[in-house]
């Protein structure tokens, strides 16, 4: 079975602080995303990276980075931590060539910035 | 007008009600249709997808894509409380990486 791997389920941080939010998936997969949901907004797409080392902006990237020096694990980062950015962070991944669009997710990141 | 829209619910029904879940999109370039589902605390899973129009039956489960009016619909019969959950359709376009999903409708079975 497909894993992705996100290596906090539940985050508490200050206003102000660095965050790391680490996704590992082990099936070779060359797409990472990484998304934030929202009650009544849904799902959203904040940046994907179909290479290592390459990354591209979503919809929402405004406040955020990312890193993807390996093929297997996609960092997002928030380089200074806001209220809102309270959210459940989702990672996922997919095969460069699934014309689907079909994609595996990790079981989310809960942050709560204070 | 949003991409992809769907009714938030919450939908509850009895156990075995026959349930149906609906979105409209407004990109007629798109060509893969998704269904995702995700339990509470979790990701969600791809329950099943279409290409084109038509329909497609797993199980309990019927998707169906009508182009012509920009319709796609996920029926469930003789549902369980196991289906308790958000569905979330999803669109694919192409070559971009980019799915668009709806907003998710929650369903709460009732045993």
């Amino acid at each position: 079975d497909v894993k992705v791997t996100q290596s906090s389920r539940y985050l508490v941080k200050r206003t102000g602080e660095k965050v790391f939010l680490e996704c590992v998936q082990d099936m070779d997969h060359e797409n990472m995303f990484w998304y934030r949901q929202d009650p009544g907004l849904g799902l959203r797409l904040i940046y994907f990276s179909y290479d290592v080392k390459m990354k591209e902006k979503g919809d929402i990237p405004e406040g955020y980075s990312v890193s993807r020096e390996k093929k297997e694990r996609f960092s997002l980062i928030l380089e200074s931590a806001s209220t809102n950015q309270t959210s459940m962070y989702l990672c996922a991944s997919s095969f460069r060539g699934a014309n689907t669009g079909e994609l595996f997710f990790g079981e989310g990141s809960r942050l709560t910035v204070l | 007008q949003k991409e992809v829209e769907q009714d938030p619910g919450p939908l509850s029904v009895p156990e075995g009600a026959i349930v149906s879940l609906n979105c409209t999109y407004s990109n007629s370039a798109f060509q893969y249709f998704m269904w995702y589902r995700q339990y509470s605390r979790k990701g969600p899973e791809l329950l099943m997808y279409t290409y084109s129009s038509g329909n497609k039956e797993d199980g309990r489960f019927t998707a169906q894509v009508d182009k012509s009016s920009k319709y796609i619909s996920l029926f469930i019969r003789d549902s369980q409380p196991s289906d308790s959950a958000t569905y979330l359709c999803a669109i694919w376009g192409g070559s971009n990486y980019k799915l668009t999903f709806g907003k998710g409708t929650l369903l709460t079975v009732n045993p």
